[in-house]
């Protein structure tokens, strides 16, 4: 069974600070991690992935295998990155996304 | 728009009725992926078709069923309705469907379901 686990629903944090939405996972096989995200009154879009390595908006995740975790980090938040994040593993055949949090960037 | 679109975006109904959820996958994505999302629960997935096949199966209800048709569009339907299928209802596609792990989904605006 696979399993993503955010533990915290709502994050606020001030313009300007450091952000870590974290994420937390359970499977058994090599697993693929994203992280998506839900602009106010717009689609569940990609964020990133793991796989890709990439910094997408000044965003990025480390997959730790050790932990089990793929934690979302920026240094410096900005008011436009409120929204709600959602973790999710793809592996057999599907993928779980988990609860979300939502971001709240306080100007 | 060539992006996943999902009717209604709103519907209202009475317990023990019955609704059909529609979905047209982007263009050429051959996998069609269906999720709930209640309060405070995420998103649940429930199944997964490739090519008209069921592909994945979730927490789905024996009381909802799905299909996808040789044009690829989806359908969800949810039968004798409670109060707790109250929900909002992804549809989500992707291009690869014999290997997801490394597709992207692509997500519907939602179908916003009220039981009363």
């Amino acid at each position: 069974a696979q399993r993503v686990t955010q533990p915290e629903k709502l994050l606020s944090v001030f313009k300007g600070a450091p952000v870590e939405l974290k994420c937390n996972y359970s499977y058994s096989g090599s697993p693929e991690l994203f992280w998506y995200v839900q602009y106010s009154r717009q689609r569940l879009q990609l964020l990133l992935r793991h796989i890709s390595r990439e910094s997408i908006k000044g965003f990025t995740a480390d997959l730790n295998k050790g932990e089990t975790s793929f934690h979302l980090k920026k240094p410096f938040a900005q008011e436009e990155d409120s929204a709600m994040y959602y973790c999710a593993l793809s592996g057999d055949q599907k993928v779980t996304f988990g609860t979300g949090t939502k971001l709240q960037v306080i100007p | 728009d060539s992006g996943v679109t999902q009717t209604p975006k709103h519907l209202i109904t009475a317990t023990g009725q019955r609704v059909t959820l529609r979905c047209s996958p982007r263009s050429g994505d051959l996998s069609v992926y269906w999720y709930q999302q209640s309060l405070d629960q995420g998103l649940q997935f429930l199944i997964q078709y490739y090519n008209g096949e069921e592909r994945a199966k979730g927490n789905i209800l024996e009381r909802f069923s799905a299909q996808q048709f040789p044009d690829l569009h989806s359908e969800l339907n949810l039968s004798s309705l409670e109060l707790g299928d109250s929900a909002l209802y992804f549809c989500a596609s992707s291009a690869s469907g014999t290997d997801p792990n490394t597709g992207e989904l692509f997500f519907g605006e939602g179908s916003r379901l009220t039981v009363l």
